[in-house]
């Protein structure tokens, strides 16, 4: 069961802020986000466990509601470095395989 | 440390001519092994998936297979190449915990004409 993210595209001016979220269908272990550059691999982000767990990571941050089984990342005073296509993935067990969102492309201009 | 090769970086390949691509990972041991698509600006489809030697998971059937001969090596094989074959494919490894993060490799670009 693949999550779903919202939205697919956004396009922000640099120093604004933007929220993706991810869902599921399914109860949820664990949510991991990526972020890749055009052309590049997936680099990891950050993970978040079951338990209501929130992360940062410079001006970015995480959050997992696990009633509602959703995460959503945070990126706060974005900067051009920013962009890029953003994936979070769903574990469903410890163990499990990480089935990925379809992704958002985040486009920050000057 | 850990690191995760993966070749060709490359490949352009007729309709019809097998495939075999390889990953290895070194600086751990038994971790489990994932065979990623992406086709052009789209997401990551997870296409084979491995939790230790000669245990392969298929999550999408297709004209592709994968083969974990060693702990730390992973093929991907096709006997004939379709032109919906094309794409960015992508191994990466972790730990098999919920907590451990996936680490990919840099990937194959795969252009079937």
């Amino acid at each position: 069961q693949q999550p779903v993210q919202s939205p697919q595209a956004v396009i922000l001016r640099e120093g604004e802020d933007a929220v993706i979220n991810c869902s599921s269908s399914k109860a949820l272990y664990s949510v991991h986000w990526y972020r890749q550059k055009h052309g590049e691999a997936p680099v990891f982000l950050m993970i978040l466990l079951k338990g209501g767990e929130q992360k940062g990571h410079d001006k970015i941050s995480a959050s997992f509601n696990e009633k509602k089984q959703q995460s959503s990342l945070y990126l706060t005073a974005s900067q051009l470095s920013y962009s890029g296509t953003y994936f979070c993935g769903s574990l469903y067990n410890q163990g499990g395989k990480l089935i990925f969102g379809q992704g958002t492309e985040l486009s920050v201009k000057p | 440390s850990q690191t995760i090769h993966q070749w060709p970086a490359t490949l352009v390949q007729p309709v019809g001519s097998p495939l075999s691509l390889e990953c290895t990972v070194e600086g751990t041991s038994n971790p489990n092994l994932y065979w990623y698509r992406q086709a052009a600006g789209r997401g990551l489809q997870l296409l084979f998936y491995s939790v230790g030697i000669g245990q392969i998971s298929s999550e999408v059937p297709q004209n592709l297979s994968a083969s974990r001969p060693q702990d730390r090596q992973f093929i991907l094989s096709s006997k004939k190449l379709l032109l919906s074959d094309s794409g960015f494919y992508l191994c990466a490894w972790n730990l098999g915990t919920g907590d451990s993060p996936l680490h990919f490799g840099n990937g194959t670009r795969l252009t079937v004409t």
